[in-house]
C-alpha cells in the first residue's frame, strides 16, 4: 500500500528565510504527487503536483518541489517566505488508475518576523 | 464561485444522535470523497465515489454511510454519533480516475460529539 511521511510536524521560520518541506513516499511505480496547503480554518488548496516529465515542479506562491526517485522524496521548497504562508502543509501521493489520494500527517509552518 | 460546498460548516451533536452532512460540487466532476482529519493524523479516507452509481470504503469507514444522490451531490451519514467521531470532516472531488488533476476541496464541516 502507498503511504506518505512528513518527518517534521512543526517548523519555524523566519520571514524571508528559505523553507524547505520534506517528503517521502512509498510506492512501487511512479507516483503522482502533491503538495496542499491549508489555512486555519479553511479547506486544502492544491499547491502543485508530479506526475511526469520534468522532475522540479513549479507551482503556485512562489513554491516548487523536485522528485528524487532514488530517495522516494517530494520536498517542498521556497526561496523567501513571506509572513502569509504560515498554515498547514501536507503531502499526498496516488497512482492512475487509482481514485485515492493519501495523505501525509501534515507540517504545520510559522513564520517568525 | 465554482468549487465544492458542504454543510453545515459547524455542529454539535450528542451521542447517539443521527446526522447528514451534505457536500455538492458543481464542476462536473466524476469522483467524490470524504475524509476526516484528526490532530497529528493528517486526513484519513472515509468513503469515496468513483463515479455516479457507484460507492466504496476508504480507510476508516465504521461508523458512516454515504450516498451518491446524483453527480453533483455525495452525502456523509452518521447514525449513531460516538465522541469518537468528534472531528473536521472533508468532501473532495476530482475530475476522473487517476487523480491527474488532484482534488478541489470544500471548506470543511466541524462535528463535535458530546
Amino acid at each position: 500500500a502507498q503511504s506518505v511521511t512528513q518527518p517534521d510536524i512543526h517548523i519555524t521560520v523566519s520571514e524571508g528565510a528559505s523553507l524547505e518541506l520534506r517528503c517521502n513516499y512509498s510506492y512501487g511505480a511512479t507516483p503522482y504527487l502533491f503538495w496542499y496547503v491549508q489555512s486555519p480554518g479553511q479547506g486544502l488548496q492544491l499547491l502543485l503536483k508530479y506526475f511526469s516529465g520534468d522532475t522540479l515542479v513549479q507551482g503556485i506562491k512562489g513554491f516548487e518541489a523536485e522528485f528524487k526517485r532514488s530517495q522516494s522524496s517530494f520536498n517542498l521548497r521556497k526561496p523567501s517566505v513571506h509572513w502569509s504562508d504560515a498554515a498547514e502543509y501536507f503531502c499526498a501521493v496516488g497512482d492512475f488508475g487509482n481514485e485515492k489520494l493519501t495523505f501525509g500527517t501534515g507540517t504545520r509552518l510559522t513564520i517568525i518576523p | 464561485n465554482a468549487g465544492v460546498t458542504q454543510t453545515p460548516k459547524f455542529q454539535v451533536l450528542k451521542t447517539g444522535q443521527s446526522m447528514t452532512l451534505q457536500c455538492a460540487q458543481d464542476m462536473n466532476h466524476n469522483s467524490m470523497y470524504w475524509y476526516r482529519q484528526d490532530p497529528g493524523m493528517g486526513l484519513r479516507l472515509i468513503y469515496y465515489s468513483a463515479s455516479e452509481g457507484t460507492t466504496d470504503k476508504g480507510e476508516v469507514p465504521n461508523g458512516y454511510n454515504v450516498s451518491r444522490l446524483n453527480k453533483r451531490e455525495f452525502s456523509l451519514r452518521l447514525e449513531s454519533a460516538a465522541p469518537s467521531q468528534t472531528s473536521v470532516y472533508f468532501c473532495a472531488s476530482s475530475t476522473q480516475p487517476g487523480q491527474t488533476y488532484g482534488y478541489t476541496f470544500g471548506s470543511g464541516t466541524r462535528l463535535t460529539v458530546v
